[in-house]
């Protein structure tokens, strides 16, 4: 079975503080994908990376980076957490062309 | 641009009533259809791909059929365990990103 683990499921910062979202996966997946999911909006892309070191911006970059230093680890970073990145943040990973199979999510809050 | 769209928005079914669930695409050349389930809280979980117009696939009371512009997930007789939202996905031929619909939830009661 596909594995996708986020490292936390709830979470609760404070504005301005750096917050590390992580996701491991155990398939040897050259994809992984970084989502926000909001009522009323869906799913919305944040980054997604295809390869070691790779990363491509996807529809909402804006106050987030990434960082993919090992096949299996993807990184989300918020620089200064603002209280509309509150939301559920979702991890995929995917073979090339195949479906993306979905982590846990974690529930951030910013206060 | 690509674009997906879901209906109904919500869909409310006594057991054993079956229905369909409608998603309509607009991509440049797609290379699959993607099918999900996301219970409350919880991340979304596959349930099928579909690669060309007249493609079906089936999963317990779930069977999902494409066409050029839909796909449909019908649910046969369903039970109060298939109450979630479901998510409808397109991929285009160029890319790797996923355009996602808003889904429809399911609620069916017993």
């Amino acid at each position: 079975d596909v594995k996708v683990t986020q490292s936390s499921r709830y979470l609760v910062k404070r504005t301005g503080e750096k917050v590390f979202l992580e996701c491991v996966q155990d398939m040897d997946h050259e994809n992984m994908f970084w989502y926000r999911q909001d009522p009323g909006l869906g799913l919305r892309l944040i980054y997604f990376s295809y390869d070691v070191k790779m990363k491509e911006k996807g529809d909402i970059p804006e106050g987030y980076s990434v960082s993919r230093e090992k096949k299996e680890r993807f990184s989300l970073i918020l620089e200064s957490a603002s209280t509309n990145q509150t939301s559920m943040y979702l991890c995929a990973s995917s073979y090339f062309g195949t479906e993306q199979y979905f982590g846990p999510g974690t529930r951030l809050t910013v206060t | 641009e690509d674009q997906v769209t879901q209906s109904p928005e919500a869909l409310r079914l006594q057991e054993g009533e079956s229905s369909s669930l409608n998603c309509s695409y607009t991509v440049s050349g797609l290379r699959g259809l993607f099918w999900y389930r996301q219970d409350p809280g919880k991340g979304p979980e596959f349930l099928f791909t579909l690669y060309s117009a007249g493609e079906e696939k089936e999963k317990e009371r779930l069977k999902a059929t494409l066409t050029k512009k839909e796909s449909f997930l019908h649910i046969t007789a369903p039970k109060p365990e298939d109450s979630a939202t479901y998510l409808c996905a397109v991929q285009a031929e160029y890319g790797q990103n996923f355009v996602f619909g808003p889904g429809t939830r399911l609620s069916v009661l017993p």
